[in-house]
């Protein structure tokens, strides 16, 4: 079973379009993670969920927004993409917020826009 | 303030000799240090991680890892070479007691001759 899960794996679009990406995690973790890693394969953090309240919200256009229906998902929807929102987004989780939790990854989301 | 420095943005080895992968970082608390791999279009994965106990850390596939707080390191070694151990690997930094000041290196990619 995969552990930490994210649709769709591939996503094309063009500029002005509205998107969601899922995640799902079967781990029974508390805490869940949105990165974004662009084309130089640098990784930062976006948001952080845990136990479904937003705990971290980095400095991220308000155009995205994360939504937690419950602890094992968190989803990413993204309004009026815009071609720099091309990258690859990775959704994680974690046992809790505390800094000697390791991530648990998913498969990441490759996001294009034309 | 935390920041973290891989000091190669790529190593080349030859199958069978030694690796090492050089990660500095500074943190205003006692950290949490990580390394991470990432094989082509795959999410990351956990190598080892440094949460305050043994200084020298043994991870999954002969990796393996010392803290060493005089020269704020947190090197990634292995004695002998994979084809196999060709990714990107990620040193990660967070304060011990909270994973929203997350820091990721910017990378090194590693790739191993025949």
């Amino acid at each position: 079973d995969t552990a930490v899960s994210q649709t769709p794996k591939y996503l094309v679009t063009q500029m002005g379009n509205d998107k969601s990406i899922k995640c799902e995690q079967n781990l029974g973790h508390d805490t869940m993670y949105w990165y974004k890693q662009d084309s130089k394969k640098f990784l930062k953090i976006m948001f952080s969920y845990n136990n479904k309240e937003l705990i971290i919200n980095e400095t991220v256009p308000n155009r995205f927004s994360p939504k937690s229906p419950d602890k094992a998902h968190l989803n990413l929807h993204i309004n009026s993409l815009e071609l720099g929102d091309s990258a690859v987004y990775f959704c994680a989780s974690s046992l809790g917020l505390a800094g000697s939790y390791e991530q648990y990854f998913g498969p990441g989301t490759r996001l294009t826009v034309t | 303030a935390q920041s973290v420095t891989q000091l190669d943005s790529h190593v080349s080895v030859s199958e069978g000799t030694p690796v090492l992968l050089r990660c500095n970082y500074s943190s205003s608390y006692s950290p949490s240090l990580f390394w991470y791999v990432q094989h082509p279009n795959k999410g990351l994965q956990l190598l080892l991680k440094y949460t305050s106990a043994a200084t020298l850390v043994k991870g999954i596939n002969g990796f393996e890892a010392e803290f060493k707080k005089s020269e704020t390191s947190f090197h990634l070694t292995k004695p002998s070479a994979h084809m196999s151990d060709a990714a990107e690997y990620f040193c990660v930094v967070t304060p011990g007691s909270s994973a929203s000041k997350i820091i990721f290196g910017s990378g090194t990619r590693l790739s191993i001759r025949p």
